[in-house]
Parts: C-alpha cells; structure tokens; sequence
C-alpha cells in the first residue's frame, strides 16, 4: 500500500502566518494516464472531511485562494498564505493513484 | 445540488454484519462513482471501497474479505455489508463521490 508521510503532526501558528504542510509518498503517484491523484482535505472537528485542492494543485470551488498546493512524483506541499481563525483542524492529503487509496496521518493546525 | 446521506444501525454486535445505504441526490450513479471511507474516533480516514459508475466496484484489500458493496440506482443508493464486526471496526462511515462531496457521516459502534 502506499504510505503517506504528512510533517508536522502538528502544527501552531498565529493568525496572518503563512505555513506549509509537508505529503511525501512511498512510490510516484503518477497515474499511467498522465494524471497525479493527490488531493488535501481539511476536517474541522466534529464534521466531515471537505475537499480544498485536488489533482495536486487545482482549488476546489469556493476555497479561499490563500490555499494553495504543488509538488510532484512523491513530494507534495499544501501551503495557507496567511492563516485565519477558520482553518484550524485536521488536514490530510490523500491519494487515489494506486489502490488502496490512502489517507496521510494529518496535520493538526492550533492557531495560537 | 449535490447531497449523500449515510443511515444504518448505530449499534451492531460483535461477530454480527453491518449494513448501510447511501442514499444520493443531484446526480446519478450511473455518472459517478461513489466511495466508503471510515474513521476511527481520534484517527485518520481509511478508504473501505468503491462502486464505480458502470457497476464494477473495487475494494481495499484489507477488508475485501469482509466487504461487499452495491447499488440500486432506481432509488439512487449505494449500499455497504460488512461481517465479522469486531470492536476495531467501531468509528464514523462516511460515503463520498469523487472526495469531493461528503456525507455527514453515521457512527457505528461495536459492542455488545
């Protein structure tokens, strides 16, 4: 299967901080289509995953532009320019390249 | 608009099979395919299988022997079995289409 490394586990910034979000995975997830199937989600506590970026570096409809995200083959960045009080929870990247798609561990964003 | 809702029992003894419908509105399962993801209370998703738009379905190879998944698309549902529950299967299921929209979920908890 593959593993999905996601640094820190936990994350503390002020609001107005830029971060960054670290996803690296065990093999490329290239898709023989020519296709990389990383996507990050966010999940606030107590409610459901929701989408924020997906196909490595595509925002999601109505997800502010300060998310942004990149990377390639096994390394892959989510980065918030700028935190605000609403992006505290859980983030997760997840790939569905090869099966069984995976979920990384998460990142725990705390606003101090 | 796009909207899935999961129900099923909250409470399933151990040894006994779960059941859940996923019922969908705002688009057809015959154009889109539609995933089952868990998570444990304080844990990361874990993707359990899918049922694709054309009917196949695909499974993560640690439940595959446990799971089955199907669909009646006159009532616009997709359906979860899963046997041999233990208390490790305890957690909140969740059905997606595309990781793009989400379910609000329903916890199952294993216990007798």
């Amino acid at each position: 299967d593959v593993v999905l490394t996601q640094t820190p586990p936990t994350l503390l910034a002020t609001i107005g901080q830029s971060v960054s979000i670290s996803c690296r995975s065990s093999q490329s997830l290239l898709h023989s289509n020519g296709n990389t199937y990383l996507n990050w989600l966010l999940q606030r506590t107590g409610q459901s995953p929701q989408p924020l970026i997906y196909l490595v570096s595509k925002l999601e409809s109505g997800v502010p532009n300060r998310f942004s995200g990149s990377g390639s083959g096994t390394d892959f960045t989510l980065k918030i320019s700028g935190v605000e009080a609403e992006d505290l929870g859980v983030y997760y990247c997840m790939q569905f390249t090869h099966y069984p798609f995976t979920f990384g561990s998460g990142t725990k964003l705390e606003i101090k | 608009q796009v909207q899935l809702k999961e129900s099923g029992p909250g409470l399933v003894q151990p040894s006994e099979t779960l059941s859940l419908t996923c019922t969908v509105s705002g688009f057809s399962l015959t154009s889109y395919s539609v995933s089952w993801v868990r998570q444990p209370s304080g844990k990361g998703p874990e993707w359990m299988g899918r049922m694709w738009y054309d009917g196949d379905t695909a499974y993560n190879s640690a439940l595959k022997s446990r799971l089955s998944i199907s669909r009646d698309t006159s009532k616009n549902q997709v359906f979860l079995k899963m046997n041999s529950l233990q208390t490790d299967d305890t957690g909140t299921y969740y059905c997606t289409r595309g990781f793009a929209y989400w379910g609000q979920g329903t916890l199952v908890t294993v216990s007798s």
